[in-house]
């Protein structure tokens, strides 16, 4: 069975920093890309970034570039996402998906950013 | 990259069907054939329903359907159920490995 379990969210106050973590089992991590997509609470999903099966490719929407970064521990079945200079308008919950399809998500980990 | 246009809500009684939109541009849904649907329940996480414009995962009831017209793809559903209120959201792959989301579809089963 695939599973995919976010962690690492929080309450960070504006420009802190916080890494989220994903943990894949029940397939084999390495050849799928993966990627990060949030939900504002009450809103729609928003695509924020994905990595390549070799970690080679990263790509980011244009609201976080420069500010978040994507990574991979493919022995490690494990995607991460360094956020760092937090905005409010960042609060959301967090989802990590694989496959170029976004075919399995996880549960979400919570990220509010605020004073 | 702005996203891409659904209608906030659509509605109908178990039996019917009911076809969701989704506007995007030439840069997005009309130059790629990779428009993905996805199911979300309240509190749960997304579910891929379509992927490639109309094809269907291991799993997902035939009742659903996806296809495309230049800038706009479309999900049916038809024999509505209970089962189906949910949200709905497509996604559409927006060149150089981005994706852009819909704004989101509330279904309502009256």
């Amino acid at each position: 069975e695939v599973q995919l379990v976010e962690s690492g969210g929080g309450l960070v106050q504006p420009g802190g920093s916080l890494r989220l973590s994903c943990a894949a089992s029940g397939f084999t991590f390495s050849s799928y890309w993966m990627s990060w997509v949030r939900q504002a609470p009450g809103k729609g999903l928003e695509w924020v970034a994905n990595i390549k099966q070799d970690g080679s490719e990263k790509y980011y929407v244009d609201s976080v570039k420069g500010r978040f970064t994507i990574s991979r521990d493919n022995a490690k079945n494990s995607l991460y996402l360094q956020m760092n200079s937090l905005r409010a308008e960042d609060t959301a919950v967090y989802y990590c998906a694989a496959g170029s399809r976004l075919s399995y998500w996880g549960q979400g980990t919570l990220v509010t950013v605020s004073s | 990259q702005s996203a891409l246009t659904q209608p906030a809500s659509v509605s109908g009684s178990p039996g019917q069907s009911i076809t969701i939109s989704c506007t995007g541009t030439s840069s997005d849904v009309g130059s790629y054939n990779l428009v993905s649907w996805y199911q979300q329940h309240p509190g749960k996480a997304p579910k891929l329903m379509i992927y490639e414009g109309s094809k269907r995962p291991s799993g997902v009831s035939n009742r659903f359907s996806g296809s495309k017209s230049g800038n706009t793809a479309s999900l049916t559903i038809s024999g509505l159920q209970a089962e189906d209120e949910a949200d709905y959201y497509c996604c559409s792959y927006a060149g150089s490995s981005t994706f852009l989301f819909g704004t989101g579809t509330k279904v309502t089963v009256l």
